[in-house]
């Protein structure tokens, strides 16, 4: 199975800055079949992005995401408080589906 | 508008058998294209997807938890249902169970808030 690997483990950035999150893949997979979630605690995980860099509706467009065959790539353009959370990388493109383990981005 | 609930015992025991029940509103398990997958997460662990059913009744298992798994549907129940036979202590986890609305693209576009299962005598 696909393993997805992410980093940073936690990133600290205060409200405003810019927060890049990386998914690394250890074999390439159909590039489009990746999602990004975000997850706050006690709450139901959040789909922000599938097919890699497509926004899901009612996601706000400071969300981005790029990325191709074994590199993904999550960027807030400037963090809001509501942002602050653990973001999680997802393969669908072999199965089983598989995540990653998370990048929790939290307030400097 | 889309929900789904996990429900279950907080507490079972080694050996014994976990029973899930992931009760949704807002969609149908008869709508083509439509899938409930269970998804849980261990302290410190990455995600790992468990099980999906599809609705036409497809069901789709983790290769390393085949054997113990079970899942089914009662779509006039809007449910549906986990088993994980011989529990243990690193099954200790939190269970989401969270949907599916594609025919080729398996992300989870609803979760539930999950919950919290610890396996202990």
């Amino acid at each position: 199975e696909i393993v997805l690997t992410q980093s940073p483990g936690t990133l600290s950035l205060s409200p405003g800055e810019r927060a890049t999150l990386s998914c690394r893949a250890s074999q390439s997979f159909s590039s489009i079949s990746l999602a990004w979630y975000q997850h706050k605690p006690g709450q139901a995980p959040r789909l922000l992005i599938f097919g890699a860099s497509s926004r899901t509706t009612g996601v706000p467009d400071r969300f981005s995401a790029s990325g191709s065959g074994t590199d993904f790539t999550l960027t807030i353009s400037r963090l809001e408080p509501d942002d602050f959370a653990v973001y999680y990388c997802q393969q669908y493109g072999s199965s089983p589906p598989t995540f990653g383990g998370g990048t929790k981005v939290d307030i400097k | 508008q889309v929900t789904l609930k996990e429900s279950g015992p907080a507490l079972v025991k080694p050996t014994q058998t976990l029973t899930l029940t992931c009760t949704f509103s807002g969609f149908s398990l008869r709508t083509v294209g439509m899938r409930v997958s269970w998804i849980r997460q261990s302290p410190g662990k990455a995600l790992e997807w468990l099980a999906r059913i599809d609705w036409d009744d497809d069901k789709f298992y983790s290769t390393s938890l085949k054997t113990r798994l079970t899942i089914s549907k009662d779509t006039s129940k809007n449910q549906v249902v986990l088993t994980m036979t011989n529990m243990a202590p690193v099954d200790t986890a939190t269970y989401y169970c969270a949907r599916t609305y594609d025919y080729n693209d398996f992300y989870f576009d609803f979760w539930g808030q999950g919950t919290l299962v610890t396996v202990s005598s």
